[in-house]
C-alpha cells in the first residue's frame, strides 16, 4: 500500500530535549516535505527537500532541521524544542514538485 | 510576502445546498493551485489547477482558476454531511507551497 509514516504519533516532552520525528514514504517520491499545522493559521511549510542531499528552506524553517540522506526518509529535528513549537506536524511526499502530496498521518507534538 | 487568503473561514449549510469557496493569492513565480479536504486527519488531494478557465470536476465538487484575477473557487453541489471538513487551498511557488487557513464547512442534515 503507498503510504506516509510518522512517527511518533503522539509525544510530550519538555523544553531543550532533542528529539526527531520520523517520515518514510514506499512511493519513489522525489519530493518530500514538512508542515506545522495550528489553528487559524493553516499549513506552514517547514522545509522541503526535491531530491536526496537536497533541502530547502520553507515559510517558518526557524528551530527546526532536516536531512534527506535516503531517498524514501525525510526526518524532521528539533535540537532545542520550545513550547511555540506545540503543534500538529505533517509530513507529505509527491512524485515531483509540490502538488498532489500525499500526507502523512500527522505527529502532535506538545513541548512542556 | 507571498499571501493566500481562503473566504469564508466557515459557514453552515443544510442538505442540497450549493457551496462556493474562495481562494486568493499573491505569490511569485506561480505554479499551480491546489485544493485539498482535511476531517480531522491529514489532508488529502482534490484538484491541481493550473491554467485559467478550465474547470476540473469529480462528482459533485468542481474547481476552476482566473490567473489574471488571481483567485480560484471550489463549489460543492447538492452538498451531504459527508462534505462537512476543512478544504484548504494552496498554491505552489518556487517549489514551495503556501495554505490558506482553510474555510470549515459544516452540512448540518
Amino acid at each position: 500500500e503507498a503510504q506516509v509514516t510518522q512517527n511518533p504519533r503522539y509525544l510530550i516532552t519538555v523544553t531543550g530535549k532533542k528529539l526527531t520525528v520520523t517520515c518514510s514514504q514506499n512511493m519513489n517520491h522525489e519530493y518530500m516535505s514538512w508542515y506545522r499545522q495550528d489553528p487559524g493559521l493553516g499549513l506552514r511549510q517547514i522545509y522541503y527537500s526535491m531530491n536526496v542531499e537536497v533541502t530547502d528552506k520553507g515559510d517558518v524553517p526557524e528551530g527546526y532541521k532536516v536531512s534527506r540522506k535516503e531517498k524514501r526518509n525525510f526526518p524532521l529535528i528539533l535540537e532545542s524544542p520550545s513550547p511555540n513549537q506545540t503543534s500538529l506536524y505533517f509530513c507529505a511526499s509527491s512524485k515531483e514538485g509540490a502538488y498532489e502530496q500525499y500526507f502523512g498521518p500527522g505527529t502532535r507534538l506538545t513541548v512542556t | 510576502e507571498d499571501k493566500v487568503v481562503q473566504s469564508p473561514l466557515s459557514l453552515v449549510v443544510h442538505e442540497g445546498d450549493t457551496v462556493t469557496l474562495n481562494c486568493s493569492y499573491e505569490v511569485t513565480n506561480f505554479r499551480s493551485l491546489l485544493w485539498y479536504k482535511q476531517e480531522k486527519k491529514a489532508p488529502t488531494f482534490l484538484f491541481m489547477l493550473t491554467s485559467s478557465g478550465i474547470e476540473k470536476k469529480s462528482g459533485r465538487l468542481s474547481s476552476i482558476l482566473d490567473k489574471k484575477e488571481l483567485f480560484s473557487i471550489l463549489n460543492i453541489t447538492a452538498t451531504q454531511t459527508g462534505d462537512s471538513a476543512v478544504y484548504l487551498c494552496a498554491v505552489e511557488h518556487d517549489y514551495k507551497l503556501s495554505f490558506g487557513a482553510g474555510t470549515t464547512v459544516t452540512v448540518r442534515a
